[in-house]
């Protein structure tokens, strides 16, 4: 089955800098890949996704990138601010988006 | 706006007791999944059904078992609780190609 490996595991970032999230995969068959947030004692949200037919793809202050040659995508995040603190995790589908598997996640602080 | 309820926020348990997990969706979606998170090990997929009655089992399916009857409800059963499935599980569900909506979670605790 698919393998989805998240790293850094915790990061910490003064407001207004970036913050980036790396991910790879194994199934090469995978093709789509969305990244959840989730806020303390909330649930996880979709943020933003991306199918493998595409590079890059932006959500104002969010952007996401894929690499399918090197089976890996990325999450960035400009302009941090406080409330961008959360848990984000990656996840990775093939079998037409039937079943996800995810990251180990990303707890990330935002510092005032 | 999609709603996953699951019906117990927090429930303590003695170790050997037979839980039950209930979860519904007022969406109509046809797929459904059991998803247990654990902290620096993710969220890792039980079991999930495609259809009324159908169910497959996921990544970590042992100790667990599942019932769909109604598509509207995906229930996650323990026969004989372990303390080692104390954690949060997270039901979700979405159609075949879109977005996974998630409950709000059950916190279980296996004494």
């Amino acid at each position: 089955g698919e393998n989805v490996e998240q790293h850094p595991s915790t990061l910490s970032v003064q407001e207004g800098d970036s913050a980036v999230i790396k991910c790879t995969y194994s199934d090469s068959a995978s093709n789509y890949f969305p990244w959840y947030k989730q806020e303390l004692g909330k649930r996880p949200q979709l943020i933003i996704d991306i199918r493998s037919n595409v590079g890059e793809k932006k959500d104002q202050r969010i952007a996401v990138t894929l690499n399918k040659t090197a089976k890996h995508f990325s999450l960035h995040i400009t302009e941090t601010q406080p409330e961008d603190s959360a848990v984000y995790f990656c996840a990775a589908s093939s079998r037409n988006d039937y079943k996800l598997s995810f990251g180990a996640g990303t707890t990330v602080t935002v510092r005032a | 706006d999609v709603k996953v309820t699951q019906s117990s926020r927090y429930l303590v348990k003695r170790t050997g007791e037979k839980v039950f997990l209930e979860c519904v969706q007022d969406m109509d979606h046809e797929n459904m999944f059991w998803y247990r998170q654990d902290p620096g090990l993710g969220l890792r997929l039980i079991y999930f059904s495609y259809d009324v009655k159908m169910k497959e089992k996921g990544d970590i399916p042992e100790g667990y078992s599942v019932s769909r009857e109604k598509k509207e409800r995906f229930s996650l059963i323990l026969e004989s609780a372990s303390t080692n499935q104390t954690s949060m599980y997270l039901c979700a569900s979405k159609v075949q190609t879109g977005e996974l909506f998630f409950g709000e979670g059950s916190r279980l605790t296996v004494l």
